[in-house]
């Protein structure tokens, strides 16, 4: 148990949609980073926030944005979703600090129809 | 470009053997490294991190070395459990960047 906490755990939208993923970091931790992770893969960068500012990205169109709020909880939203979005989508959260270790939830399952 | 590189893609050994997972990455200015292990469907659960200062790190039956002047880093579990099987992802922070660079993971099944 991590103490990072994803919702929903899975979710079914239709093309053409909109959704937002949350993520509840864990205590103490002031930095959240997103990922994608199609079947069979590894998981890939969609960007990270630190104190509420985005300081890196991926190469995800901005149809991905996302959100950091003061109690550093976070959010992932995506607009105009396309079939190729289906994935799991992972947040992680640690502490401040480039060194530090990624304490990742249990992902939310996103299906697009 | 940092690459992360895990051979082989899926493992299949029988119960009690000891066995080694490999993991290789092509730009030596890492952070850190860290393996990881995800059951289907599901997160990732952290396994051992290691600082880029360190060559390894042990907790319980797993042991990950690395050599970062080689690229290289290896996961060690000794006498496997069938519990043991999942997808074991190893990944780099790089020195320029935020972000996680993760390989494509080996499959892992442990046969009772």
């Amino acid at each position: 148990e991590t103490g990072v906490t994803q919702s929903p755990t899975h979710l079914i939208k239709t093309r053409g949609q909109q959704v937002t993923l949350r993520c509840s970091s864990q205590s103490g931790h002031n930095t959240v980073s997103w990922y994608q992770q199609a079947l069979g893969q590894g998981p890939q960068f969609i960007f990270q926030y630190y104190r509420e500012e985005e300081n890196g990205r991926g190469n995800f169109p901005p149809r991905f944005s996302g959100l950091q709020f003061p109690n550093y909880s976070s959010e992932l939203n995506v607009n105009a979703l396309e079939l190729d979005d289906s994935a799991l989508y992972l947040c992680a959260s640690s502490p401040a600090g480039w060194d530090t270790e990624a304490f990742f939830g249990q992902g939310t399952r996103l299906t697009v129809v | 470009k940092q690459e992360v590189t895990q051979i082989p893609a899926a493992l299949s050994v029988p119960e009690g053997e000891n066995l080694v997972l490999n993991c290789s990455f092509t730009d030596s200015a890492i952070y850190n490294l860290q393996w990881f292990r995800q059951d289907p469907g599901k997160g990732l659960t952290s396994l051992l991190l290691i600082q880029s200062s360190q060559r390894e790190q042990t907790s319980g039956r797993l042991n990950a070395s690395l050599d970062k002047s080689s690229g290289r880093s290896t996961l060690y579990i000794a006498a496997s459990q069938p519990g043991d099987s999942a997808t074991y992802l190893c990944a780099v922070r790089p020195s320029s960047a935020s972000k996680i660079i993760f390989g494509s993971g080996t499959r892992l099944s442990i046969r009772p």
